[in-house]
């Protein structure tokens, strides 16, 4: 059935690593989008693609990167260059715009030790 | 600058009442706004919107309400149910020309039996 992966559910490194996300649609959506969630604070875009070969920077880009090389995929690296990256990750889909109905996936739980 | 704004962290209600979740927003840009909803170790899954145009939209047991004069809307649940306890996100969008989505912090609702 369709739908939207993320793996692992939960993830850790070591502090000065980088570490790549992975999220999968079948929902042949042709946007997807991460976000990021930490307590108390609302679901902030990390970085959106609305077509395979482009990605826009969200509200909070630095310290992170993406690929849209193929339309079911949308991996997320965390580098060493973002000052806290342990947090919760939300990969979502949507059928072509920001303001369309997102679809989420169950999230990466990141922990850098 | 919290553009969307969720004040109460969490609410309990009692089974079978009302339950009430605010939100408010600063920017009058804004021309759509959603709920989500988020169990534990689950994705956002989307509940319900309503467009600027309206002041009010109803599915079922959801009803949502817009002031924009207040900048403020709100989710009603009525009846609640145990099934409802989750986190609602509420999030605001403007869908004409440079697209913009913000989410709130959420806000955690427990129906107690």
């Amino acid at each position: 059935d369709g739908g939207i992966t993320q793996s692992p559910k939960y993830l850790f490194r070591k502090e000065g690593q980088n570490v790549t996300l992975s999220c999968e649609q079948n929902l042949n959506h042709d946007a997807m989008y991460w976000y990021r969630q930490d307590p108390g604070q609302g679901l902030r875009l990390i970085y959106y693609s609305q077509i395979v070969n482009d990605f826009q920077k969200g509200d909070i880009a630095e310290g992170y990167s993406v690929s849209r090389e193929k339309k079911e995929s949308f991996p997320l690296t965390v580098t060493s260059a973002q000052k806290n990256p342990t947090a919760f990750y939300l990969c979502a889909s949507s059928e072509q715009g920001l303001t369309d109905t997102q679809y989420f996936g169950p999230g990466t739980r990141l922990t850098v030790l | 600058d919290q553009q969307v704004k969720q004040n109460s962290p969490s609410l309990s209600v009692q089974e079978g009442r009302i339950s009430i979740l605010n939100c408010d927003y600063t920017n009058s840009m804004f021309d759509y706004f959603l709920w989500y909803k988020k169990y534990p170790a689950e994705g956002p899954t989307f509940l319900i919107s309503i467009s600027s145009i309206k002041d009010k939209n109803e599915d079922g047991r959801f009803t949502v309400f817009l002031n924009k004069s207040a900048k403020h809307l709100s989710l009603h649940i009525v009846p609640s149910q145990p099934g409802d306890s989750a986190v609602y996100f509420c999030a605001a969008a403007i869908i004409q020309g440079a697209q913009k989505l913000v989410f709130g912090q959420g806000t955690r609702l427990t129906i107690n039996p």
